[in-house]
């Protein structure tokens, strides 16, 4: 069981929007952490869409967006296109007293209907 | 462009050994820390181990510890994976990544090489 929860599944026609959560506790996602987020198409490597909670990389479309209150982070992909059909993982960068680890959640399958 | 291919896995009997390598280019390996995340079928992402950008310090998850070493040869541009005691439960495919303490991020990913874990 992963630390960080998502829902197993989420959905919706194109042109919709889909909001995936991501939920831990203070001590991985809440106060100073960071969240990222990663898409996986299937038999391909994870690729990172967010980082630092909520900023996109460049070559990422601005339809992603990240946000995160409290313990809880969210993913919004706005305007779904057939492309965005994929597994998407948040995943929290925890360091403290000189140690690393990173903590991923349990991944949401996103289906374009 | 920054690139990271990994080699070595295969097929092992439970309780032996394998070490994958990873080969960077494109971008200032030693300024990087490393990781390894592995997926096992059908499954989701999983932290293994991880190494400080000058190989000073490791980082291990409890499921690999004791077993699992990581090391880094800057001066080469690898990265690699030494898995011992290997159990069926370390069936998986497994990713390098490089870490960006800019945007902590693992923001490059290897296509993975797939190690199974089978009498």
């Amino acid at each position: 069981q992963s630390a960080l929860t998502q829902p197993p599944s989420a959905s919706g026609s194109p042109g919709q929007s889909v909001t995936i959560s991501c939920t831990g506790a203070s001590s991985n996602v809440g106060g100073y952490y960071f969240v990222s987020w990663y898409q996986q198409h299937p038999g391909k490597a994870p690729k990172v869409i967010i980082y630092n909670n909520a900023q996109r990389p460049s070559g990422v479309p601005d339809r992603f967006s990240g946000s995160k209150s409290g313990n809880t982070a969210s993913l919004t992909v706005s305007g779904l296109q057939a492309e965005d059909e994929a597994d998407y993982y948040c995943a929290s960068y925890i360091a403290s007293n000189n140690w690393v680890n990173w903590m991923f959640g349990g991944g949401t399958r996103v289906t374009v209907l | 462009q920054a690139q990271l291919v990994e080699s070595g896995g295969g097929v092992v009997q439970p309780g032996g050994s394998l070490r994958l390598s990873c080969a960077a280019s494109g971008f200032n390996f030693g300024g990087h820390g490393m990781h390894w995340v592995r997926q096992a079928p059908g499954k989701g992402l999983d932290w293994v181990i991880g190494i400080r950008y000058d190989g000073s310090q490791t980082y291990y998850a409890d499921s690999v510890k004791g077993r699992f070493t990581i090391s880094r040869d800057n001066s080469m541009n690898m990265l690699f994976l030494q898995m011992n005691s290997l159990g069926v439960d370390d069936t998986a495919v497994y990713y390098c990544a490089k870490y960006d303490g800019d945007v902590r991020a693992l923001d490059v990913w290897g296509k993975g090489t797939m190690v199974i874990v089978s009498s």
